[in-house]
């Protein structure tokens, strides 16, 4: 199975601060790799597929890149909406696998 | 607009079984994977299993795979998962969601979730 490691696990931020998550295959997934915004007492929202593109209604200060095994996911400015827990993906063979999350924080 | 309400969760005793449905509305249901996810409490999201449009591929984790077996009713627009030998690990929140594809790309994600049913494991 290929497994997913994020860091950090969690962050404090500022809003209007630029943050950077990072997400580790064990193995190559090219590009196949989403992100999902998680808050409290809700199901996910994708946010991110196949590394890079952005899914429908995701505002533009997400974006994520990598191939390979290395992957970010980055927003530009924080938003207050943005204080979640974020997880990392992979499709590209099953089982598929998340990481194990990166919670958001106000500082 | 794309709806997914899973049912059917509960408290039951190690070793039983459960059945969750999924009841989806608002798309084309015959022509889409679906996923099972689940969320033990306190805890990340865990992959469960997929099954393809038809029903024809299927796939789990490896820590369900042999007790629970996901299946759909495509004239019903409803998708099963049916969880027996049921451990105390296999407490969680179960979320169904729709596979979106990305064609040009090859690429798959699930792009709408169910609000979730609980299930809880416990003697």
């Amino acid at each position: 199975d290929i497994q997913m490691t994020q860091s950090p696990s969690s962050l404090s931020a500022y809003v209007g601060d630029r943050v950077t998550i990072t997400c580790r295959a064990s193995q190559t997934i090219r590009i196949y790799l989403n992100w999902y915004q998680q808050k409290p007492g809700k199901a996910p929202n994708l946010l991110i597929y196949a590394a890079s593109s952005l899914h429908s209604g995701v505002p533009s200060r997400f974006s994520g890149s990598g191939s390979g095994t290395d992957f970010t996911l980055t927003i530009t400015s924080l938003q207050p909406e943005d204080f979640a827990t974020y997880y990392c993906q992979q499709s590209y063979s099953a089982p598929l696998t998340f990481g194990g999350g990166t919670k958001v924080e106000i500082k | 607009q794309v709806q997914l309400v899973e049912s059917g969760g509960g408290v039951v005793r190690p070793g039983r079984s459960l059945r969750l449905s999924c009841a989806a509305s608002g798309f084309t249901f015959s022509t889409s994977a679906m996923h099972w996810v689940r969320q033990a409490p306190g805890k990340g999201l865990e992959w469960v299993a997929v099954i393809s449009d038809d029903g024809s591929n299927i796939s789990y984790q490896d820590s369900v795979k042999g007790r629970f077996t996901i299946s759909r009713d495509n004239s019903k627009n409803t998708l099963y998962l049916q969880m027996n030998s049921l451990r105390a690990e296999d407490t969680a929140l179960y979320y169904c969601a729709r596979e979106y594809i990305a064609m040009a790309l090859a690429a798959t994600a699930c792009d709408f979730w169910g609000q979730g049913t609980l299930v809880t494991v416990s003697s």
